[in-house]
């Protein structure tokens, strides 16, 4: 049981619009900045979004986060077949200190 | 280019201990936290420890504390964990990231423990 709470699964078809939902508390996603992160099949995760909405340079624009009290989102837009991946979010936690990261969402692009 | 390479994993018997290593080139390794986090076969991330700039500061999670210890050499850019009395569940991918955001990570390196 991870401290943030993700769905296992997502999907979407081409050109949609795909949300990913991440939950959590007072301590961690309430209180501090949630990062996104991709992690391709085979491969090492990637960051995606710091700072609950920032895209590191090289991230499509396709991509955004929001943060809304102990909750936050990540939103793909224009979904392409290469956005087929798990995708994490992540947060300090202040009365664990420590990072916590969600379960992992599996996005699959029909 | 920022590169972050882990080395120092391999199989080793329930009890045992290893210490793997983390070689950073391309930025300035002393001004970044660093970070391990790790990944059980077929699960998902799960952050181990991370170190501050100078070494002073160092989280653990509490699964590992006790067992395992962070460290760092700002004079080689090199980032390390110690791992003793490992245990089956310790069996993961460990991956080495720059940064408080994890804006960089290593391929991993596969720790095994098993008899």
């Amino acid at each position: 049981q991870s401290v943030l709470t993700q769905p296992p699964s997502a999907s979407g078809t081409p050109g949609q619009r795909v949300t990913i939902s991440c939950s959590g508390s007072r301590s961690n996603i309430g209180g501090n900045a949630v990062n996104w992160y991709q992690q391709l099949p085979g491969t090492a995760p990637k960051l995606l979004i710091y700072s609950n909405n920032q895209r590191p340079s090289g991230v499509p624009d396709r991509f955004s986060g929001s943060k809304s009290g102990t909750s936050a989102s990540l939103a793909i837009s224009g979904l392409q077949s290469e956005d087929e991946a798990d995708y994490y979010c992540a947060a300090w936690d202040d009365s664990l200190n420590g990072r916590v990261f969600g379960g992992g969402t599996k996005l699959t692009v029909l | 280019e920022v590169q972050v390479v882990e080395s120092g994993g391999g199989l080793v018997q329930p009890g045992g201990s290893l210490r793997l290593s983390c070689a950073a080139s391309g930025f300035t390794f002393s001004s970044y936290w660093m970070n391990w986090v790790r990944q059980a076969p077929g699960k998902g991330l799960e952050w181990v420890a991370n170190i501050k700039q100078d070494g002073n500061e160092k989280y653990y999670v509490d699964s590992v504390k006790g067992r395992f210890t962070i460290s760092r050499d700002n004079a080689k850019n090199s980032l390390y964990l110690q791992m003793n009395s490992l245990r089956a569940e310790d069996t993961a991918v460990y991956y080495c990231a720059r940064g408080w955001n994890y804006e960089n990570w290593g391929q991993g390196t596969l720790v095994t423990v098993s008899s």
